[in-house]
């Protein structure tokens, strides 16, 4: 139990596209999901905190208009990277939760941007 | 503030007993959490500890807590080749938050 899955596992583009990455809670209910980014050799950091139905939390230095999170039903969260930048470049995670107690993470999802 | 320290780096042989430090600064979280990632992959939720506990075991695994320094520990038993990854702690300030530490990368020599 407790599977969450994230879509695509990778991505390459250009700088100036955008980039959408899915997170799925399979087999439960997810009233929060959280987005993470992961530097190579470091520790995960909080990007934002979504609940099901309303705005994203971001946490402080991220641009909420940079990455656009939508939380649209209690088993799909999504991450949107708008006009990528090769700084952005990373790997994005997310994980879920049915309560405050236990998150579970996501696979992640490495990008690339050229 | 919110704050997780750990080592960065263990190095053990297998067979051998691992110790992972942690010290963190929110005495009010609720859970501390530990987990493993693998190369290129996720987070897996290896063990948690309710932070009124002391001490918990699950199988190779047990978690010390002492609350009153704010340190954690994480014994794998028996530690074998597959336990090589990067070890988190993590606590829980608020908000379902967790904030980790920068991770304890074990290696293990056969």
């Amino acid at each position: 139990g407790a599977v969450v899955s994230q879509h695509p596992s990778w991505v390459i583009c250009k700088s100036g596209t955008s980039v959408k990455i899915e997170c799925r809670s399979l087999d439960f209910q997810a009233t929060t999901m959280f987005w993470y980014r992961q530097f190579p050799k470091q520790s995960l950091m909080l990007m934002a905190t979504s609940n099901e139905g309303s705005k994203a939390t971001y946490e402080q230095g991220v641009e909420k208009d940079k990455f656009l999170i939508n939380h649209a039903s209690l088993t799909l969260s999504t991450l949107t990277v708008t006009s990528a930048h090769p700084e952005d470049s990373s790997f994005y995670i997310c994980s879920a939760t049915t309560s405050r107690e236990t998150q579970y993470f996501g696979p992640g999802t490495r990008l690339l941007v050229l | 503030g919110e704050d997780v320290e750990q080592s960065l780096f263990l190095s053990v042989r297998e067979g051998d007993s691992s110790v992972i430090n942690c010290t963190y600064t929110d005495s009010s979280s609720t859970y501390l959490y530990w987990y493993k990632q693998e190369p290129g992959a996720g987070l897996q939720l290896l063990t948690y500890i309710f932070s009124n506990m002391d001490m918990k075991q699950d199988q190779r695994l047990t978690v010390l807590l002492n609350k009153k320094d704010k340190h954690l520990s994480l014994r794998i038993a028996d530690t074998q080749t597959g336990d090589s990854a990067i070890y988190f702690c993590a606590e829980t300030p608020e908000g379902g938050k967790l904030i980790f530490g920068q991770g304890t990368e074990l290696s293990v020599k056969p």
